[in-house]
C-alpha cells in the first residue's frame, strides 16, 4: 500500500467552529507532515512528526493543533480559524531513514473558512 | 541556509516537443538530497525522483530524464516528447542530511498544448 489518505476532501467551516483533518498511511513510514498550500505557491511546512514525536513546528498559530496518535495516523485540529487560513492542507509521509527523505503526499483537504 | 531556485515560472510547449525544467540549489551541506515532485491540476503532489549528493549518475525513466551536476549545483528535469498529461506544476526540493526539512522551489507550471 503506497497511499496516503486524507479526510475530508473538502471542508467549509465558520470562524467559531472546531474541526479536525485526518491523515493515514500504512507504508511503515516514520515521519509525517502537515503542509499548507495556497494557489500557485509551493507547499508551506507546518509540522513534522518523526517517530511519533513533534520534531518541527514552523511557528504555526495555536489555532492549529497537531496530534499523532500512532505511527500511521496524523490529525490536525482546527479552532477559531481566520478567512486567510483557507487553503489546501496536505499531509505527507516519509521513510525518514538515511537517504530516504522523499515525501508521499495525500490528495489534500481543501479548506474554506467563512 | 538552503535555497532552491526554479527560474522558469511558466513554460508552454506543443505536444511532442522536448522540454527542460531548470533547478538550481544552494546548500552548505556536503551530503544532501534532491527531489522532483509533480502537482497536476487535481492537486495531489507526486514524488518523481530522489538523487543523493554523492551520486551524480543521470537517470532516465521512460520519457523523463534527470541531469544532476554538482559543479553547477543544478538538477534539471527533461521531458522528451511531451504529452498533454504532463501539464502540471513541477517542484524541485532539497533536503539536508540531518533529517531537517525540505526546501521547495517556487515551482514551474508546464502547459502542454495538443
Amino acid at each position: 500500500d503506497t497511499e496516503v489518505t486524507q479526510t475530508p476532501k473538502h471542508l467549509v467551516m465558520g470562524m467559531t467552529n472546531k474541526k479536525s483533518l485526518k491523515c493515514e498511511q500504512h507504508m511503515g513510514h516514520r515521519a509525517m507532515y502537515w503542509y499548507k498550500q495556497k494557489a500557485k505557491k509551493p507547499p508551506e511546512l507546518m509540522f513534522v512528526y518523526s517517530y511519533e514525536k513533534l520534531s518541527i513546528n514552523e511557528s504555526v498559530p495555536s489555532r492549529f493543533s497537531p496530534e499523532c496518535p500512532n505511527s500511521s495516523l496524523l490529525n490536525l485540529h482546527l479552532h477559531a480559524l481566520q478567512p486567510e487560513d483557507s487553503a489546501l492542507y496536505l499531509c505527507a509521509s516519509s521513510p525518514w531513514t538515511s537517504g530516504s527523505y522523499e515525501q508521499y503526499f495525500g490528495p489534500g483537504t481543501r479548506l474554506t473558512v467563512t | 541556509a538552503q535555497k532552491v531556485t526554479q527560474a522558469q515560472t511558466e513554460i508552454s510547449v506543443v505536444e511532442k516537443e522536448d522540454v527542460t525544467l531548470d533547478c538550481v540549489y544552494e546548500t552548505r551541506d556536503t551530503t544532501y538530497y534532491l527531489f522532483w515532485y509533480k502537482q497536476p491540476p487535481s492537486g495531489e503532489l507526486v514524488f518523481l525522483i530522489r538523487r543523493n549528493s554523492f551520486d551524480e549518475q543521470n537517470e532516465i525513466s521512460g520519457r523523463y530524464s534527470w541531469n544532476f551536476q554538482k559543479s553547477t549545483s543544478s538538477f534539471n528535469f527533461t521531458i522528451t516528447a511531451s504529452q498533454v498529461v504532463d501539464s502540471a506544476v513541477y517542484f524541485c526540493a532539497l533536503h539536508p542530511s540531518n533529517a531537517g526539512k525540505s526546501t521547495f522551489g517556487d515551482g514551474t507550471t508546464l502547459t502542454v498544448k495538443p
